[in-house]
């Protein structure tokens, strides 16, 4: 069965770090950029960041509000993509999902989609 | 950043009734565009991806169209495991960004 699953969440306080990780299971993990979305309680979904395949150089991408405080890295050898949270802030609370992002091709371009999410860790910012 | 906007932002309707959700984006994204389903508690689900393509295991009953800065999603006849939220995405240019999210309830 292919899955992901989030570990590492939990309660943390404000300025302190937390290092969110997902294992991949059933695929061939380091073939896949890995991507992170959050979720506010309530709330939609936002893009983190993600990494790409080692195979594509292994390179990391953030949204703006990320830069500089979160961090992605991967372990091919053990199927894990982490996420690296430093200075967390109360609004950083939120259920965080790991993806696995699939790419399809057509004449017009590459179309990419998430099409395996974990169960998602939440991460709760709070003194 | 491209902006994306879903309406309505809640649905109420029947089982067998036929819905449509739009989602118009900021500029034009072509046809980069996905659909998801998160039911309560649970990870979002992959419907649509490339604005009208079904992804594996999707039910017929869902339709993706659309291209440039408007697309729709459409259940063709609503069922019961059906009423849940759904977001589009864009994934023309990173950052890749999210609807505001449709909730779909019952009448």
């Amino acid at each position: 069965e292919i899955q992901l699953v989030e570990s590492g969440g939990g309660l943390v306080q404000p300025g302190r770090s937390l290092r969110l990780s997902c294992t991949g299971s059933g695929f061939p993990f380091g073939d896949f950029a890995m991507n992170w979305v959050r979720q506010a309680p309530g709330k939609g979904l936002e893009w983190v960041g993600f990494i790409r395949s080692e195979a594509s150089g292994g390179t990391t991408e953030y949204a703006a509000s990320f830069k500089g405080r979160f961090s992605i890295s991967r372990d091919d050898s053990k199927s894990i993509v982490f996420l690296q949270m430093n200075d967390l802030k109360s609004e950083d609370t939120a259920l965080y999902f790991c993806t696995r992002e699939k790419v399809y091709y057509d004449l017009l371009g590459s179309y990419y989609y998430f099409d395996i999410w974990g169960q998602g860790a939440l991460v709760t910012v709070s003194s | 950043d491209i902006q994306m906007t879903q309406s309505p932002s809640s649905l109420s309707a029947s089982i067998g009734d036929r819905v449509t959700i739009t989602c118009r984006a900021s500029q034009s994204i072509d046809n980069f565009l996905n659909w998801y389903q998160q039911e309560p508690g649970k990870a979002p689900k992959l419907l649509i991806y490339g604005a009208s393509n079904l992804g594996s295991g999707v039910p017929l009953r869902f339709v993706g169209s659309g291209s440039g800065t408007t697309f729709t999603l459409t259940i063709t006849s609503l069922q019961s495991e059906d009423f849940a939220s759904y977001f589009c995405q864009q994934s023309s240019i990173t950052p890749q960004t999210f609807g505001q999210g449709t909730k779909l309830e019952l009448k």
